[in-house]
């Protein structure tokens, strides 16, 4: 295994375009977790699965905003008719609930938006 | 209350000296404190964490001491070195929600 992987690695996009990033997490690992990062911050969170359920949801995370966890493994976090304050890192990452303190982060999904 | 504040922005050190990030935090309901290390072009990776019950960590080069009642907790680098360079993050994880609170980063530069 080689760790999380998110795709694609950078996205373009014209603003009012719909937008979905992918996350791969470690196998093993219960929990999943969606973060925004834009440059010089930290990440802020968005939301959260344990398995497939999505226990908490950030007030960031607009009606635009969607994302799933379909058996409980992939991840996949839609952004519809994108505004250039959308534009940021979004990273994800993967832990075990047994050892919930360690996130393991992909290299993230670059969007901007146009 | 969610917030966790952190100084230094940035932070330049000679190599072998010592490197020192400070954060603070408001919510009482943290119950785990991380500090991730984030490269260029990378997502953050974990370092070193504490939970609020022991007042110091150390691992290596890296200690984090814990002031439970000052809600304020510290990073320090022993012998920095150049492949010290990066943005550290420190962080508070939510006991109720489970969610990790980040604050905004320091840039450390470590010359060699």
């Amino acid at each position: 295994d080689t760790g999380v992987s998110q795709d694609p690695r950078h996205k373009i996009t014209k603003r009012g375009q719909n937008v979905t990033f992918r996350c791969d997490p470690i196998s093993e690992h219960n929990r999943l977790y969606w973060y925004r990062q834009t440059l010089g911050q930290g990440p802020e969170f968005l939301t959260y699965f344990q398995n497939e359920a999505q226990l908490e949801k950030s007030r960031l995370l607009s009606d635009r905003f969607s994302a799933e966890r379909p058996k409980g493994s992939f991840s996949t976090l839609e952004i519809q008719r994108t505004e250039q304050g959308d534009s940021a890192m979004y990273l994800c990452a993967s832990s075990l609930v047994q050892v919930a303190g360690e996130l393991f982060f992909g290299e993230g999904s670059r969007l901007t938006v146009l | 209350q969610q917030q966790v504040k952190q100084s230094p922005q940035s932070l330049i050190v000679q190599k072998g000296g010592i490197s020192i990030i400070n954060c603070a935090y408001e919510n009482t309901a943290f119950d785990y404190f991380p500090w991730y290390q984030q490269f260029p072009g990378k997502g953050p990776a974990l370092l070193i964490a504490i939970r609020p019950d022991v007042s110091e960590k150390k691992e290596g080069r890296f200690t984090i001491s814990f002031n439970k009642s000052a809600k304020q907790f510290s990073l320090h680098i022993m012998d920095s070195q150049p492949g010290d360079s990066a943005t550290y993050f420190c962080a508070g994880r939510d006991n109720y929600g489970q969610n990790f609170v980040f604050g905004p980063g320091t840039r450390l530069s470590v010359l060699p």
